[in-house]
Parts: structure tokens; C-alpha cells; sequence
């Protein structure tokens, strides 16, 4: 297992367009977030998932955001209807019961609305 | 509430240390955490401390917790250009779900 996987790394898409990410956790984790992080920020919680359920979501994920994680493996996180304002960095964490809690993230998904 | 704050920069020359400071209002909080993050890259745990110790030293890091104060900081000795990135602190909301809040980050610049 090398950590946390994010796909794509990078995606550009029109204005109103809707976008799928991905995040492959590592496998024995059974805890998933997902943060947001603009530019100069630091990074803003938006949802997490303990195996399939989704526990808590932020009033930053709108109903245009949507996030599931099927059998408690990977995860993906869907934007409709994309604005200028949802550009940014999109990382997921992984993080396992009975540690520090720390979490490992992913490099990132970097969406970029135009 | 949850907020956790930081100064913006800092600017060390190779070989000195740096100290990075942060406070954080939650008096409960239970875990806090030193991340890194370099230019493109998600965020990496460097290390952290449990809220019922005031110091921990791990290598070049120290990290020293004032409860009272609800200060933290780390300590990185013999800093190395390397070790130019941003620097989060950040404080785990207990709960039964550990989410993390984390501060805005402190760009470490190392001078040559």
C-alpha cells in the first residue's frame, strides 16, 4: 500500500460543468476526509465517512456537492453545475482507529472552473 | 469555537533554528499537530502531541504545548533548506469523529 490515492491531480472544466474526484484511502483505514483548500488557506474541512457512512458534512458542501463512499473503500466527491469559486485544492485523508489520529493525505486534486 | 492561529512567515538562515508558533481556542482539544506541505503537495504529519504532555522531541523537532496559554510550537533545529515549506498547525475537536481544524500556515523561508 503506498498511502492515499487522489485522481486526477489536476482538471480544468467550464464553468457549469459537473466533475467527479476520486480518493483511494489506505486500506486498513477505515476513517475518510475530505477538505478543501484555497490559496493561501489552510485546509477546511468538508465531509468524512467512517467505512460507508457518511457521519458529518460541513455547511461549506452545498447541495450542488455530493460525496459517497461505496463498501467503505474508496471514495469520490461530485460538483454540479461547477462555479469560478469552487476552484481549488481537493485533498482526502485517511486515518485509521486506535493511533494519534493523524491523517495521511493524498497529493491533491487541483480543479481549476473557467 | 475552533480556531487555530498562525503568523504568516518566517525567514531563518540555514543552520539556525526555527520556532513556529500557534494558539488555538479549544481548551478540549485532545491531539495537536505539526503538518507539512511543499509547493504541489497534500499535506505530510511531521509529528504531534498529546494534550496532557507540554514538550516532545523527535530528531531536529521539539514541540512545546502551554495549555494555560493554549500556545504550541515547533522547534526545528539545524534547519536545512529542505526544510522550506508551509507549516500547519493544527488541533483535533474531540468527538467521536477526531476531525482536525487547522490553522492558515506559516511559510518557512531558509535562507542559504
Amino acid at each position: 500500500d503506498t498511502g492515499v490515492s487522489q485522481n486526477p491531480r489536476h482538471k480544468i472544466t467550464k464553468r457549469g460543468q459537473n466533475v467527479t474526484f476520486r480518493c483511494d484511502p489506505i486500506s486498513e483505514h477505515n476513517r475518510l476526509y475530505w477538505y478543501r483548500q484555497t490559496l493561501g488557506q489552510g485546509p477546511e474541512f468538508l465531509t468524512y465517512f467512517q467505512n460507508e457512512a457518511q457521519l458529518e458534512k460541513s455547511r461549506l458542501l452545498s447541495d450542488r456537492f455530493s460525496a459517497e463512499r461505496p463498501k467503505g473503500s474508496f471514495s469520490t466527491l461530485e460538483i454540479q453545475r461547477t462555479e469560478q469559486g469552487d476552484s481549488a485544492m481537493y485533498l482526502c485523508a485517511s486515518t485509521g482507529t486506535g493511533t494519534n489520529y493523524g491523517y495521511t493525505f493524498g497529493s491533491g486534486t487541483r480543479l481549476t472552473v473557467v | 469555537g475552533e480556531d487555530v492561529e498562525q503568523s504568516l512567515f518566517l525567514s531563518v538562515r540555514e543552520g539556525d533554528s526555527s520556532v513556529i508558533n500557534c494558539t488555538y481556542t479549544d481548551s478540549s482539544s485532545t491531539y495537536l499537530y505539526w503538518y507539512k506541505q511543499e509547493p504541489g503537495a497534500g499535506l505530510q504529519l511531521l509529528t504531534y502531541i498529546f494534550s496532557n504532555m507540554d514538550m516532545k522531541q523527535d530528531q531536529r523537532l521539539t514541540v512545546l504545548l502551554n495549555k494555560k496559554d493554549k500556545h504550541l510550537s515547533l522547534r526545528i533545529a539545524d534547519t536545512q533548506t529542505g526544510d522550506s515549506a508551509i507549516y500547519f498547525c493544527a488541533e483535533m475537536n474531540p468527538g467521536g469523529y477526531q476531525k482536525v481544524t487547522f490553522g492558515i500556515g506559516t511559510k518557512l523561508q531558509v535562507i542559504p
